[in-house]
């Protein structure tokens, strides 16, 4: 099971910052927050991760809480084209099978004109 | 270049046929990596690899296989098909030892239907 809880779905207006948040309370010391998104049934995108520090890169800004439960991935200018399914991932640090991505059902963020 | 190439991209399917998913990908990934995506839900795991010759299970794989003989190549088999395994199947490959910063890379997804 997916061990993120995010909303459901939300709305944000063209233009103005998307603020999406992910509870991650069960975040062990060797697990990353990655956040992916889908586009209208196309394969998943990587985003960004993090650890404990916040993050930025050309798509968005990832701030993750001092006690790491929970982080905002920030797009600071939506636009139609972000209206996507985001998710957010917490996921160790070395690889097999706890390095492995697992999905929740994420959250359908709709921009609007 | 490609990136990680899927396919087909639709494909029908009767109860009780078979017919293998093909996923190749030219990044020299070590890690590849099956997921099933039903309608409205999250993406979830079915098989992946750590390289060549190694394969392992995720959380569905039943009434699947995979082979892993060359880097490049991760087929996905399915046997026998039934009306459950309607679904999109996507592909994924990820650098090194599936470590910090190395983001999966995926591919463009197969549509199957059984009826």
């Amino acid at each position: 099971d997916a061990k993120t809880t995010q909303p459901t779905s939300m709305d944000c207006a063209e233009g103005r910052a998307a603020n999406l948040p992910c509870n991650h309370s069960t975040i062990s010391g060797n697990e990353y927050v990655y956040w992916y998104r889908q586009i209208h049934s196309q394969g998943p995108q990587y985003i960004i991760h993090g650890l404990k520090n916040n993050e930025t890169n050309e798509m968005a800004s990832l701030i993750i809480t001092e006690d790491r439960k929970s982080s905002t991935l920030i797009l600071p200018h939506a636009t139609l084209r972000d209206t996507a399914v985001y998710y957010c991932i917490v996921r160790a640090y070395y690889g097999g099978s706890q390095g492995n991505l697992i999905f929740g059902k994420g959250t359908k963020l709709s921009v609007k004109p | 270049n490609a990136g990680v190439t899927q396919t087909p991209k639709f494909r029908i399917l009767k109860i009780g046929q078979s017919m293998t998913l093909q996923c190749t990908q030219d990044m020299n990934h070590n890690y590849m990596y099956w997921y099933r995506q039903d309608p409205g839900m999250g993406l979830k795991l079915i098989y992946y690899s750590v390289g060549a010759g190694i394969t392992d299970k995720g959380e569905v794989p039943n009434g699947y296989n995979v082979s892993r003989s060359t880097t490049e190549d991760f087929p996905l088999r399915l046997e026998l098909a039934a009306p459950s395994q309607t679904s999109v199947y996507f592909c994924a490959s990820s650098p090194g030892t599936g470590g910090v910063g190395y983001g999966y890379t995926f591919g463009s997804g197969t549509r199957l239907t059984v009826v």
